[in-house]
């Protein structure tokens, strides 16, 4: 019910394609789903958030699409720049916590 | 310049030694939190602290205790019944619980 499933583990992607990250949640009384970003040796940082109560929301090159129903939400970078090369963790809350995936490694090659 | 602090950035503990991570914040944040990171794992929970001298257990604080006397500092003590406690550990803050996350830049442990 705690989890958050993250997929693909990795990725690789030319310069300037669509880089897509998807993830999957159980518990319904989520309410929060964030996206942070992490370079090595480095903590994680908040990218981009989005509540259930819209279906998407864009960030410069970086969408949150989310389908409630489903259970579903992912994270799209639009022109994939070799900078964009990092760890992505999607996240979930309902309380006090933050429930993170497992990441994906995001690798942009130029 | 505020933020996050966590020292040291790399900690070697020998068998049967306790360990205590530092971690302080100026951000002047009510919330606290240590999540460890293994590859493959995402983070993980280990204690999480709503206000000063409170604090609760998260998902895996076996092995791991934890303090909050000043509401700049929630140093994090690696204990020797902690038998897997190679890992990089993350300390973070908000506001208040739920929003967004404020990470230092982490504090790799091994052991020897």
């Amino acid at each position: 019910q705690q989890q958050v499933k993250q997929s693909p583990q990795s990725l690789i992607v030319q310069k300037g394609g669509i880089s897509i990250i998807n993830c999957a949640y159980e518990n319904t009384a989520f309410d929060y789903f964030p996206w942070y970003q992490q370079f090595p040796g480095k903590g994680p940082a908040l990218l981009i958030a989005i509540r259930p109560d819209v279906s998407e929301k864009k960030e410069g090159r970086f969408t949150i699409s989310f389908n409630k129903s489903a259970k579903q939400f992912s994270l799209h970078i639009m022109d994939s720049q070799p900078g964009d090369s990092a760890t992505y963790f999607c996240a979930a809350s309902g309380g006090n916590k933050l429930v993170f995936g497992a990441g994906t490694i995001l690798r942009v090659k130029s | 310049d505020g933020g996050i602090t966590q020292s040291p950035k790399y900690l070697f503990r020998k068998e049967g030694q306790n360990v205590t991570l530092s971690c302080e914040q100026n951000l002047n944040h009510d919330a606290m939190y240590w999540y460890r990171q293994d590859p493959g794992q995402g983070l993980r929970l280990i204690y999480y602290s709503q206000i000063v001298n409170d604090f609760q257990k998260g998902d895996i604080a076996e092995g791991y205790s934890v303090s909050r006397e000043k509401k700049e500092s929630f140093p994090l003590t690696v204990t020797s019944a902690q038998k897997n406690p190679t890992a990089f550990y993350l300390c973070a803050s908000s506001p208040r619980t739920r929003e967004k996350l404020f990470f230092g830049s982490g504090t790799q442990l091994s052991v020897l």
